[in-house]
């Protein structure tokens, strides 16, 4: 089966550097999303990785390991507007899209 | 240039009802994909359009159909509801079949 795995959900302070994590076992590989998720609103896109290493976009960056099936999104210089879901996204060999479950991050002040 | 449009925004339907929830996708993408997000979890999905042709499809039953018009605007029926049918439906467009995808705001159904 196909099978995406992030923590529920995570805290860190304003100011800080927090890392998600995502472990992903899927029928092919053909890239990996992050997705930033306010409550009550859609899925907005913050990164892609389909080649190993990491990829810098500002305060985010993610990393992608393919021999190992794991990523992480790096955060840095947490805002208390990062609270929020993010959710970890492969497609697979079909070009669609496997969801994890999100990773709700609570930034304290 | 416009992004993802969903109508309607919310939906209160009772059991048994049909409904239709529409998708206008992103000037000059011809690929729309819809999702299905009940609280706290990630989206499951549900089809996928390319070209007014469907593309893949996951593990919901035939209740659940699609569309996509030559505007590669797009519609999700859901036929006889059911309580677990509520949720957040998610329409997401991209250029083609293996891009990335950018979502509608959703349409949030409650089944009663």
């Amino acid at each position: 089966g196909q099978n995406i795995d992030q923590p529920t959900e995570m805290t860190a302070t304003e100011g800080a550097i927090v890392q998600i994590n995502c472990t992903y076992q899927t029928s092919g590989f053909n890239g990996l999303f992050w997705y930033q998720q306010h409550a009550g609103e859609a899925p907005t896109f913050l990164s892609y990785n389909v080649l190993d290493g990491l990829e810098e976009k500002g305060r985010f960056s993610s990393f992608l390991s393919r021999s190992k099936g794991y990523s992480y999104l790096l955060l840095k210089e947490l805002q208390m507007k990062d609270s929020a879901s993010y959710l970890c996204a492969v497609r697979d060999s079909n070009y669609q899209l496997i969801w994890g479950a999100g990773t709700k991050l609570i930034i304290k002040p | 240039e416009t992004g993802v449009t969903q109508s309607p925004t919310h939906l209160i339907k009772t059991r048994g009802q049909q409904v239709t929830l529409r998708c206008s996708s992103q000037s000059g993408h011809n690929t729309v994909s819809w999702y299905q997000q009940a609280l706290g979890q990630g989206p499951q999905f549900i089809f996928q359009y390319y070209r007014e042709e469907e593309n893949g499809r996951g593990n919901f039953p035939p209740r659940f159909s699609g569309l996509q018009f030559p505007n590669y605007s797009s519609e999700l029926n859901v036929n006889a509801l059911e309580l677990d049918d509520s949720a957040l439906y998610l329409c997401a467009s991209s250029l083609g079949r293996g891009e990335t995808q950018y979502f509608g705001p959703g349409t949030r159904l409650l089944v009663l």
